[in-house]
């Protein structure tokens, strides 16, 4: 079965510390790889996405992730977090041949000032 | 400006009664999507449609229905069969040649009354 884990549903960090997001992801095929950001009562907002190539991806608003195949994780990270991050967090799984994307269950991270 | 409009923003739904979403793009995607969103619960997929005219299920389409006569709609109707309909819905497209690049609307909140 296909699915994707983020194991830590909320996330509280120190402004202009460290941040990592993590997510596991089980698929038998090939997959595309996703990061999605929601601010409160919006849509989903594409952050970054693996397709191929480099296993380091770089997306918007200073986050990066980090493509691992062997531990089949695609962690988000960013290395100093403003106030302005503050929303829910999603990673997105395509498994080929599926035509569907598989969300992970959400992680809220919340800037503490 | 293109992207993907969703209204209303929200939604108040009777006892016994049916409401449908509306979900339209200007983006010239052929296939889009209908999620139903839940506190800790991520993204679910209801239905989806490729091309016109056609559609399929999704993981949860009991009492749900949808159409698609136009590229640019996708309405969701909510039915009496749905009877836990209050969620937050979001409506999503993509194009032909990255169908796993999804772009969100801003969503509908529903609610029961």
């Amino acid at each position: 079965a296909q699915s994707v884990t983020q194991l830590d549903s909320q996330v509280p960090v120190f402004e202009e510390a460290p941040v990592e997001l993590r997510c596991n992801y089980s698929s038998s095929v090939s997959v595309y790889l996703f990061w999605y950001v929601q601010y409160p009562n919006q849509g989903l907002q594409l952050l970054l996405k693996y397709l191929s190539g480099s296993t380091l991806v770089k997306g918007i608003n200073g986050f990066e992730a980090e493509f691992n195949k062997s531990q089949t994780s695609f962690h988000l990270r960013k290395p100093s977090v403003h106030i302005s991050d503050t929303a829910e967090y999603f990673c997105a799984v395509y498994h080929f041949g599926n035509e569907k994307l598989t969300f992970g269950t959400g992680t809220r991270l919340t800037i503490i000032p | 400006d293109g992207g993907i409009t969703q209204s209303p923003k929200y939604l108040f739904r009777k006892e016994g009664q049916n409401v449908t979403l509306s979900c339209e793009q200007n983006l010239n995607h052929d296939a889009m999507y209908w999620y139903r969103q839940d506190p800790g619960q991520g993204l679910r997929l209801i239905y989806y449609s490729q091309i016109v005219n056609d559609f399929q299920k999704g993981d949860i389409a009991e009492g749900y229905s949808v159409s698609r006569e136009k590229k640019e709609s996708f309405p969701l109707t909510v039915t009496s069969a749905q009877k836990n309909p209050t969620a937050f819905y979001l409506c999503a497209s993509s194009t032909g040649q990255a169908k796993n690049i999804q772009y969100f609307g801003a969503g509908t909140r529903l609610s029961v009354l």
